[in-house]
């Protein structure tokens, strides 16, 4: 069974803390995304790695870095957290090819406060 | 205007009802389109990719207009299990084809 685990499932931090959000996949998969779904605005894609080492800006970067030094595990780092990143974070892996379908993990909700 | 937009719904049916749901995306080079499934307090699901063929999955439908750049899932005989929100997500096939645009997403309740 293809599985997608995220390190937590709430977390609460404070404004300016630095947050590491965890994302590992067990299904070999090259691509990897980290998106924020918000109410009335759906799942935004803010950064996705096609390999190792890799990077790629999506929609929304700003505020956010990440780091994929194994291919299983892809990292998102709030480098100084802010109220306005509060927010349910998503990371979904995929294989190389546009047409195959993404697969999600459980998801962290953060609250920064 | 957004890249994928949807009805806005929320949809209330009763259970065995037929319901429909349309989806509209703006880039005419998008390569591939999906319905995903979320339930409340979950992650999204595949529930069906879209072909241009249209494709029928049990009780589920697709179908893709490229022309009109439409996309629309249908869903006949609903089960309470169907409850959820659907929704539309369209590969724009930029930034090394790995561009998936999500729309906001129609919720749906079946009502027994």
């Amino acid at each position: 069974d293809v599985k997608v685990t995220q390190s937590s499932r709430y977390l609460v931090k404070r404004t300016g803390e630095k947050v590491f959000l965890e994302c590992v996949q067990d299904m070999d998969h090259e691509n990897m995304f980290w998106y924020r779904q918000d109410p009335g605005l759906g799942l935004r894609l803010i950064y996705f790695s096609y390999d190792v080492k890799m990077k790629e800006k999506g929609d929304i970067p700003e505020g956010y870095s990440v780091s994929r030094e194994k291919k299983e595990r892809f990292s998102l780092i709030l480098e100084s957290a802010s109220t306005n990143q509060t927010s349910m974070y998503l990371c979904a892996s995929s294989l190389l090819n546009s047409y195959n379908e993404q697969f999600f993990g459980p998801g962290t909700r953060l609250t920064v406060l | 205007r957004k890249e994928v937009e949807q009805d806005p719904g929320p949809f209330n049916v009763p259970e065995g009802a037929t319901v429909a749901f349309n989806c509209t995306y703006s880039n005419s080079a998008s390569q591939s389109f999906f319905w995903y499934r979320q339930d409340c307090r979950k992650e999204p699901k595949l529930l069906m990719s879209v072909y241009s063929s249209g494709n029928e999955d049990g009780r589920f439908t697709a179908q893709l207009n490229r022309a009109s750049q439409y996309i629309s899932l249908l869903i006949r005989d609903s089960k309470l299990s169907d409850s959820a929100t659907y929704l539309c997500v369209v590969n724009i096939g930029d930034n090394y084809g790995q561009n998936f645009v999500f729309g906001p997403g129609t919720r749906l309740s079946v009502l027994p």
